[in-house]
């Protein structure tokens, strides 16, 4: 079965563009998560969506951070402009039967480099 | 909200026993998950246990819970350099991740 999968695995840009994330859930899967991960911070929930609603965006750092999920197999987080403090590891995760009761399937994430 | 707290790191040697542990602040959580993370890749489910047991085996893998402390611990019986990563223990209902424990296994 394939996994979440992620794209790009690796984006190098300069500060000011735009950054798009992308992840492709398990099929069947109605919950996904935006993640990133840092040395400092550790693993942070950005946003949350049930069947293809956001559901929870209070870790989304700042408007310049936007996720959507257009359909049950797609979703993308976008920053723009960017900065280099956003660099990072984003992750996806996708799940199923509510939050409480089945584990999270991760991507192998996008490791972005802000320069 | 909820905290998950943990050691940064551990280090032992092949064929030891490796103990890792977690504290957590919220009691009504009803699963709490163990996850391994190898470099360069996502986390991956290790194994689970429910809020209603004190202890889970699974092969080398022995979950301890206690709930009156909030303690949860992984112990891993022979531990061997393939099991180098970060383990993340995580309140699964709460979406809370703790800081993540760096295992280092030397020969």
């Amino acid at each position: 079965d394939a996994g979440v999968i992620q794209s790009p695995r690796h984006e190098v840009t300069e500060m000011g563009q735009e950054v798009t994330l992308r992840c492709k859930p398990i099929s069947g899967h109605d919950y996904l998560f935006w993640y990133r991960q840092t040395m400092m911070r550790g693993l942070e929930l950005l946003i949350y969506f049930n069947n293809n609603v956001p559901i929870d965006d209070s870790g989304m750092p700042e408007d310049r951070f936007s996720a959507k999920m257009p359909n049950a197999s797609f979703s993308t987080l976008k920053i723009q402009p960017s900065e280099p403090r956003d660099s990072a590891v984003y992750f996806c995760a996708s799940t199923s039967r509510g939050v409480g009761h089945q584990p999270q399937h991760f991507g192998d994430g996008t490791r972005l480099s802000i320069l | 909200g909820e905290d998950v707290e943990q050691s940064l790191f551990l280090s032992v040697r092949e064929g030891d026993s490796s103990v890792i542990n977690c504290t957590y602040t919220d009691s009504s959580s009803t699963y709490l998950y163990w996850y391994k993370q190898e470099p360069g890749a996502g986390l991956q489910l290790l194994t689970y246990i429910f809020s209603n047991m004190d202890m889970k085996q699974d092969q080398r893998l022995t979950v301890l819970l206690n709930k009156k402390d909030k303690h949860l611990s992984l112990r891993i019986a022979d531990t061997q350099t393939g099991d180098s990563a970060i383990y993340f223990c995580a309140d699964n209902q709460k979406l809370v991740f703790g800081t993540g424990t760096r295992l280092l296994v030397s020969p």
